[in-house]
């Protein structure tokens, strides 16, 4: 079965750094985008990156834009956000989810927990 | 980007019908038929009900509904149920090739 499943959250002080990653199983990899979407604590959803099949292009939200990078390694079927600069309001569960067409984001993971705080 | 907007909140009663709006502008909703709609409930992650404006995803109930005007769109449910209530989200592609989420509208059914 399709699976999504996210690591790599954990508490970082402010201006730390933080490698989410995004392990796919049950589907065929290649043939879709991966994108990350993320949820403040009691707030509504934030797209955050965007990454195409075969890795180019890429796009990042406004809010991330130089300071989070988004990868893929089709190889080993997982998906890297890497969070440079963090900030108090990245604080958040962040999802991967998979599409294959424009919006189409039909698997989700269950989240990771990223806290950002001194 | 600033996120689309949707009604706080919107309740009916079971059996009823209601319908959820999504405003954005021309550089998203307006200027793309690549609206999607997305339920979550309390704990879960969200799950894709609707993309492509009216397109309802693999096993999602007919009693769900999409369509869009202009620069809005809108989710109805009929024959609203117990399992309905939950949290809705919009999304469209942008102009900018990236996605803005709409900000959420609670379902309560009465």
């Amino acid at each position: 079965q399709v699976q999504l499943v996210e690591s790599g959250g954990g508490l970082v002080k402010p201006g730390g750094s933080l490698r989410l990653s995004c392990a796919a199983s049950g589907f065929s990899f290649s043939d879709y985008y991966i994108t990350w979407i993320r949820q403040a604590p009691g707030k509504g959803l934030e797209w955050v990156s965007y990454i195409s099949s075969s890795g180019s292009p890429i796009y990042h939200a406004a809010s991330v834009k130089g300071r989070f990078t988004i990868s893929r390694d089709n190889a080993k079927n997982f998906v890297y956000l890497q969070m440079n600069s963090l900030r108090a309001e990245d604080t958040a569960v962040y999802y991967c989810a998979r599409g294959r067409w424009f919006g189409d984001f039909d698997y989700w993971g269950q989240g990771t927990l990223v806290t950002v705080s001194s | 980007q600033s996120a689309l907007t949707q009604p706080a909140s919107v309740s009916g009663s079971p059996g009823q019908s209601i319908t959820i709006s999504c405003t954005g502008t021309s550089s998203d909703v307006g200027g793309y038929s690549y609206v999607s709609w997305f339920r979550q409930h309390p704990g879960e992650a969200p799950k894709l009900m609707i993309y492509d404006v009216f397109t309802r995803s693999s096993g999602v109930s007919t009693r769900f509904s999409g369509s869009k005007s202009g620069n809005t769109a809108s989710l109805t449910i009929s024959g609203l149920q117990a399992e309905d209530e939950a949290d809705y989200y919009c999304s469209s592609y942008t102009s900018s090739s990236t996605y803005v989420f709409g900000s959420g509208t609670k379902v309560t059914v009465l």
